[in-house]
């Protein structure tokens, strides 16, 4: 029984498109997040959000947008995809209340041609 | 600016002996390190926590070790088995505001040679 599941798992796609990920977790958490794997392999969060408040990391370019239509679901719209996009994204979840063990879905390697 | 650094990428050990992973901070406000563990096109595990209020924290074979006047923390498995062969993730994070945000590290991939 998957706790955070990510669809799709490779993401194929050109230049200029419009492309989303999305993310479902069925463990109750309040707190999802997005995190970009990028080649030199750094794991970086690009936006934490609950049902209260969105933090997104400055340097995330505002192509980049998170929808959530339900606690349980954090999809990643992408706009006008770049060459540099290329990366592995996974999503992430937590308890609320400064829990900080976050708990990974499997990634999205996304490449961009 | 690396805040969260694991400076070995690499580390090899033979099963049965101790695996020694380092990671080491420069953010002052960072109070609360994590391991996780990483295999091949899965997402990381959470394997670990200490907060700085304690200097080590032992959960079976994994136990970690907080040197906060070093700013530096290590991970240690013993024994090492072949199953604990993955990338293993250092991170970081404040307390109060902002606690949601994980700073990690570049990764140290360990290899237990049978």
């Amino acid at each position: 029984d998957t706790a955070v599941s990510q669809t799709p798992k490779y993401l194929v796609t050109q230049m200029g498109n419009d492309k989303s990920i999305k993310c479902e977790q069925n463990l109750g958490h309040d707190t999802m997040y997005w995190y970009k794997q990028d080649s030199k392999k750094f794991l970086k969060i690009m936006f934490s959000y609950n049902n209260k408040e969105l933090i997104i990391n400055e340097t995330v370019p505002n192509r980049f947008s998170p929808k959530s239509p339900d606690k349980a679901h954090l999809n990643l719209h992408i706009n006008s995809l770049e060459l540099g996009d290329s990366a592995v994204y996974f999503c992430a979840s937590s308890p609320d209340g400064g829990a900080y063990e976050q708990y990974f879905g499997p990634g999205t390697r996304l490449t961009v041609t | 600016d690396q805040q969260v650094k694991q400076n070995s990428p690499s580390l090899s050990v033979q099963e049965g002996r101790i695996s020694i992973l380092n990671c080491d901070y420069t953010n002052s406000m960072f109070d609360y390190f994590l391991w996780y563990k990483k295999y091949p096109a899965e997402g990381p595990t959470f394997l670990i926590s200490i907060s700085s209020i304690k200097d080590k924290n032992e959960d079976g074979r994994f136990t970690v070790f907080l040197n906060k006047s070093a700013k530096h923390l290590s991970l240690h498995i013993v024994p090492s088995q072949p199953g604990d062969s993955a990338v293993y993730f250092c991170a970081a994070s404040p307390s109060g505001a902002g606690s949601y945000q994980l700073t990690f590290g570049k990764g140290t991939k360990l290899s237990v040679i049978p």
